[in-house]
């Protein structure tokens, strides 16, 4: 099974409170990654998780955390919901090492009211 | 943080028709290039991966890369209806950092 899990499918959230996005894998997969995605725009990396250890990209750190209880599920989490975190987001997974394939969810769609 | 460019932003070819798209890193780091495919609806998945110089060939798929250039190139040949779909590109450095490109929206018209 090479399926990665994000629910809800689809969030609506108002501005100014938390939204908390799950995903899982059952690939064991070393490696999860949640990406931004806007319409006609490259999907941007938010942040992944390679094992136990949260890697934040330099222009998002502030803006979102994460968790990782254990192999199978990584959280997406925004404190403070503003309009311009309407998006897609999608949760990926790849296998332990470097330059190995990414499977992706079939992400959450957020829209921030 | 886009480091990936694709061209073009959309592409019509008939059926049966050959479609080339094209995608270039501007970091000189990467060693690594992905090619996915999105159909409208699902998630993304992987066609196509690339890392040494020169071409390859999977089916009506070939990939070719010139890592001088950090240019990679996508050309589907006998193009059907069922692969239009948005085609991702992807570059990594080898430190589990993938960065993907705007994305070029393929429709192969009957």
């Amino acid at each position: 099974d090479t399926t990665v899990k994000q629910n809800p499918r689809y969030k609506l959230a108002r501005v100014g409170k938390p939204v908390n996005l799950i995903c899982s894998q059952t690939m064991n997969h070393d490696t999860m990654y949640w990406y931004q995605k806007k319409p006609n725009q490259a999907p941007k990396l938010l942040l992944f998780y390679y094992d136990k250890i949260l890697n934040r990209e330099a222009d998002t750190f502030e803006k979102f955390q994460s968790s990782r209880p254990n192999n199978s599920f990584c959280s997406l989490y925004i404190g403070s919901a503003g309009l311009e975190y309407s998006a897609m987001y999608l949760c990926a997974s790849s296998r332990g090492g470097t330059n190995t394939e990414v499977f992706f969810g079939k992400g959450t769609r957020l829209t921030v009211v | 943080q886009q480091k990936v460019q694709q061209s073009p932003e959309s592409l019509i070819v008939p059926e049966g028709g050959m479609a080339s798209l094209n995608c270039t890193s501007s970091d000189r780091n990467v060693d690594y290039f992905w090619w996915y495919r999105q159909h409208s609806g699902k998630s993304p998945k992987m066609l196509m991966s690339i890392f040494s110089n020169g071409e390859k060939e999977e089916g009506r798929f070939t990939v070719h890369l010139n890592k001088a250039s950090l240019h990679t190139s996508l050309h589907i040949r006998d193009s059907q209806p069922s692969d239009s779909a948005l085609y991702l590109c992807a570059a990594s450095r080898g430190n589990n950092r993938i960065f993907f490109g705007d994305g070029t929206q393929l429709v192969v018209k009957p």
